[in-house]
């Protein structure tokens, strides 16, 4: 099936310093990625829909500037959180529409910020 | 607007009882598509059913089943005979039409499930 990888799974960075977590579609090619964003005990929440070769679209909420995606190839989306602090700590996770399941999930990228 | 809702946070059984998960969804689309999903604690998230708007019928799939009314929104999950094993969160989803064009999928507030032995 579909497979979507993701890394790092988890990565610890210094306060105001940038992380960038990879999404790569293995075995199709993905038009469209999604990027969400999971605390502890919550559910996922969406924060962007990434278009190949076209600027993401980002929900209510969610600073642009501080989450940077690009999508500059059918395989390869990314996400970078900018100047990171403790409160960006979180679980993120990637999808990319399939034509099998539907959506398939990378395994997800546990950030903590210190 | 789209929404899903579980209404049930934690619930907690006994090995090898029955044990239903609700999910109530709401949509304005008459094509939209209905997901399951178990996220163990691993993190991952693990695909269980996809079902769409126009196929009604209840579908099993080992000690998985699941019974989805349009009549009442309703997609509740059905795991009979539970394991420890099935242990994990499961979120129940919908999928923003237009499905085929990269439609957005919106996630339930999840539903711990802690199957003690």
């Amino acid at each position: 099936g579909a497979v979507v990888s993701q890394h790092p799974s988890w990565v610890i960075c210094k306060s105001g310093t940038s992380v960038k977590i990879e999404c790569r579609s293995l075995d199709f090619q993905a038009t469209t990625m999604f990027w969400y964003r999971q605390f502890p005990k919550q559910s996922l929440m969406l924060m962007a829909t990434s278009n190949e070769g076209s600027k993401a679209t980002y929900e209510q909420g969610v600073e642009k500037d501080k989450f940077l995606i690009n999508h500059a190839s059918l395989t390869l989306s990314t996400l970078t959180v900018t100047s990171a602090h403790p409160e960006d700590s979180s679980f993120y996770i990637c999808s990319a529409r399939d034509g099998v399941d539907g959506y398939t999930f990378g395994s997800g990228t546990r950030l903590t910020v210190v | 607007a789209q929404k899903v809702t579980q209404a049930q946070t934690e619930i907690s059984v006994v090995e090898k009882e029955d044990v239903t998960l609700d999910c109530v969804y709401e949509t304005r689309d008459t094509t939209y598509y209905l997901f399951w999903y178990k996220q163990p604690p691993s993190g991952e998230l693990v695909f269980l059913i996809r079902r769409n708007s126009f196929d009604e019928q209840n579908e099993i799939s080992g000690r998985y089943s699941w019974n989805f009314q349009k009549s009442t929104s309703s997609f509740n999950f059905t795991i009979t005979a539970s394991q420890v094993v099935d242990s994990a969160v499961y979120f129940c989803a919908l999928s923003e039409a237009p499905y085929n064009q990269g439609g957005k999928l919106i996630f339930g507030q999840g539903t711990e499930l802690s199957v003690k032995p």
